[in-house]
């Protein structure tokens, strides 16, 4: 149980283009999921927390017109990188907490590696 | 900012027990410890948290010391697949949304 999947795993894509990725709980509800950023040889930063129904909250120094994130239902978050760039190229992970729980226990997806050219 | 300190990397004979340890000397009463692993290229793994009791599961046991300072997590007979950078993280407030804040962990080398 508590499988998050990240699609697509990985993606080249053109510069200025957009690419859109989907984190998806599939055997729990996720009120909340989180996306994070991981540059080469670095620890795992968070760029946002999205909830359920309402705006997601960025961290400093996080653009929200340029990643753009939606979590429409209890199973699914996508993250939006408008406009992207070659210092956009980074692999972004996506994990969600189960609805209900008081902890920080949370399960992560597999991650997609961006490339930008 | 993190609220941990852990050595950079460690090694470890395979079928031998992996103790990583972890400062956590601010903690305050409220605040659990949780471990994550990041085997290289994929998302991160839960492994086990506590907030003072020692804690064991099927993966590991962590340890944590009376004045809640320290922890240690044992993997009590470490395999190749246990190669990863394991992540101490005390939690923030629950203001903050239940993320969780990575430092940069201990890379953990388990070799034949």
């Amino acid at each position: 149980g508590a499988v998050v999947s990240q699609h697509p795993s990985w993606v080249i894509c053109k510069s200025g283009t957009s690419v859109k990725i989907e984190c998806r709980s599939l055997d729990f509800q996720a009120t909340t999921m989180f996306w994070y950023r991981q540059f080469p040889k670095q620890s795992l930063m968070l760029m946002a927390t999205s909830n359920e129904g309402s705006k997601a909250t960025y961290e400093q120094g996080v653009e929200k017109d340029k990643f753009l994130i939606n979590h429409a239902s209890l199973t699914l978050s996508t993250l939006t990188v408008t406009s992207a760039h070659p210092e956009d190229s980074s692999f972004y992970i996506c994990s969600a907490r189960p609805s209900g729980t008081y902890s920080y226990e949370q399960y992560f997806g597999p991650g997609t590696r961006l490339t930008v050219t | 900012d993190a609220k941990t300190t852990q050595p950079p990397s460690m090694d470890c004979a395979e079928g031998r027990a992996a103790n990583l340890p972890c400062n956590h000397s601010t903690i305050s009463g409220n605040e659990y410890v949780y471990w994550y692993r990041q085997i290289h290229s994929q998302g991160p793994q839960y492994i086990i948290h506590g907030l003072k009791n020692n804690e064991t599961n099927e993966m590991a046991s962590l340890i944590i010391t009376e004045d809640r300072k320290s922890s240690t997590l044992i993997l009590p007979h470490a395999t190749l697949r246990d190669t990863a950078v394991y992540y101490c993280i005390v939690n923030q407030p629950p203001n903050s949304g239940y993320a969780l804040n990575f430092g940069k962990g201990t890379s953990l080398l388990v070799t034949p």
